[in-house]
């Protein structure tokens, strides 16, 4: 069956440290993969897209890499602050209408 | 508007009621979607409009669920004799073109039904 699957548990970690989220996939050939943050009571916000000829992919402190053979994407943020907590969700493009969402992991970053 | 607006922002419904979600999409964007959200999930595709014609349904749960965008532009989800199940967040989306890769979401609507 389809699955898309991220970090269940909530990431801890300290501010000044680098957050590495994961997303891992099954039976799908995704054309992209987004990012997208999502606080509480709020709807998601677009963060990053990356193509699937597309190996890695920055802005700013955010860095997203994609590797269809592994099916895997891998969300990086640098030099981590308090602000940056948040739920963030994974999405693969599928090139249809659809785009479909992982369950999202939540992170905390400590001051 | 300057983004996607949904409104209510909270509706509760006793089981059996009918209820209805609007939807107002930035001015200009295509697409729209609306998506079902349940606590500690991810987003669940319902349906999309490129325009006024509905092009997808094939996520919405029920035949009690029923989706318009009449003029092309704002959109109401309606779900008819409500059910505990149906208690969820609703989001709406929209995307610029029908080139859809970057969504703009609203807050969504909480919907509780006692």
């Amino acid at each position: 069956s389809q699955k898309i699957e991220q970090n269940s548990e909530a990431l801890n970690i300290q501010e000044g440290k680098t957050a590495t989220l994961t997303c891992n996939y099954t039976n799908y050939s995704p054309a992209y993969l987004q990012w997208y943050r999502q606080d509480p009571g709020r709807g998601p916000v677009f963060l990053l897209l990356i193509r699937e000829n597309e190996k890695e992919k920055r802005k700013e402190r955010l860095k997203v890499t994609f590797d269809t053979t592994l099916k895997q994407s891998l969300f990086h943020i640098t030099a981590s602050q308090p602000a940056d907590s948040a739920t963030y969700l994974c999405a693969l493009g599928t090139g249809g209408f659809k785009t479909i969402f992982g369950a999202g992991t939540r992170l905390f970053v400590k001051a | 508007g300057a983004g996607v607006s949904q409104s209510p922002r909270y509706k509760v419904a006793k089981r059996g009621q009918d209820v209805a979600l609007r939807c107002d999409p930035i001015s200009g964007h295509v697409s729209l979607f609306w998506y079902q959200q349940a606590l500690g999930q991810g987003p669940e595709f319902l349906t999309y409009f490129q325009n006024e014609a509905q092009l997808d349904k094939s996520g919405l749960p029920s035949d009690r669920f029923f989706a318009e965008r009449p003029e092309g532009s704002v959109s109401t989800l309606k779900i008819q004799r409500t059910q505990q199940e149906d208690s969820a967040v609703y989001l709406c989306a929209s995307s610029l073109s029908s080139a859809i890769e970057k969504l703009f979401f609203g807050s969504g609507t909480q919907l509780s039904v006692l």
